[in-house]
């Protein structure tokens, strides 16, 4: 069973920093795309960053591209979020999100999130 | 402002058809993008409803079901459940703003 189990969140103060983890499992994790998504309080998902299995391709929504950085470690199946100069509107439920692909003989599909986690709450406010 | 628009609300009575659109634009619908469905009850994980446009991943009931057209998408959900009730979002690539974005959301709200 594939499980992504997302730690880290908490409270801060604006300008400060947070490393996220997400501890993946029950699926070959070196192979995936792995992404980051968020809901800030009221509003709707937003993706914030994905890196490919290699690590050879990385990106970051503008509203985050500077102060987030993304990384992974194959070895320990783990994906992480290190998170600088934190603000308020950065306040939110941020999940890992596993990169889903399938080709069914004539068409491939990607570029789809086919398992999440539950979360963890971030909250940036002095 | 997302790149994909939905209505913020649906409603239906138990057992009707609901439908969600997700409108867009040239640089992703419009550019032949693929759209993806999710489902989001507050609290927990989304769940993946729909991908590539019109696919159902196993266990996802066929009560479900999405097309896509032009710069638009929409999700069908067919003898609506109280179970239904929810947050969708559509996703797709955009490559303006991109690369991914998601829909606005819609709430569903059995009567």
């Amino acid at each position: 069973e594939v499980q992504l189990v997302e730690s880290g969140g908490g409270l801060v103060k604006p300008g400060g920093s947070l490393r996220l983890s997400c501890a993946a499992s029950g699926f070959a994790f070196s192979t995936y795309t792995m992404n980051w998504v968020r809901q800030a309080p009221g509003k709707g998902l937003e993706w914030v960053s994905f890196v490919r299995a290699n690590t050879d391709s990385i990106y970051y929504a503008d509203s985050v591209k500077g102060r987030f950085t993304v990384s992974r470690d194959n070895a320990k199946n783990s994906l992480y979020l290190q998170m600088n100069s934190l603000r308020a509107e950065d306040t939110a439920v941020y999940y890992c999100a596993r990169e889903g692909g399938v080709c069914d003989g004539t068409n491939c599909y990607t570029g789809y999130f086919d398992s999440w986690g539950q979360g963890t709450l971030v909250t940036v406010s002095s | 402002q997302s790149a994909l628009t939905q209505p913020p609300s649906v409603s239906g009575a138990p057992g009707q058809r609901v439908t969600i659109s997700c409108t867009g634009s040239s640089s992703n619908i419009g550019a032949g993008y693929d759209v993806h469905w999710y489902q989001h009850l507050p609290g927990t994980a989304p769940k993946l409803l729909i991908y590539g446009n019109n696919n159902r991943p196993s266990g996802v009931p066929d009560r479900f079901s999405a097309s896509k057209s032009g710069t638009s998408a929409s999700l069908a959900i067919t003898e609506l459940q109280a179970e239904d009730e929810a947050d969708y979002y559509c996703q797709s690539y955009d490559n303006r703003v991109g690369p991914y974005v998601f829909g606005t959301g819609t709430k569903v709200t059995v009567l």
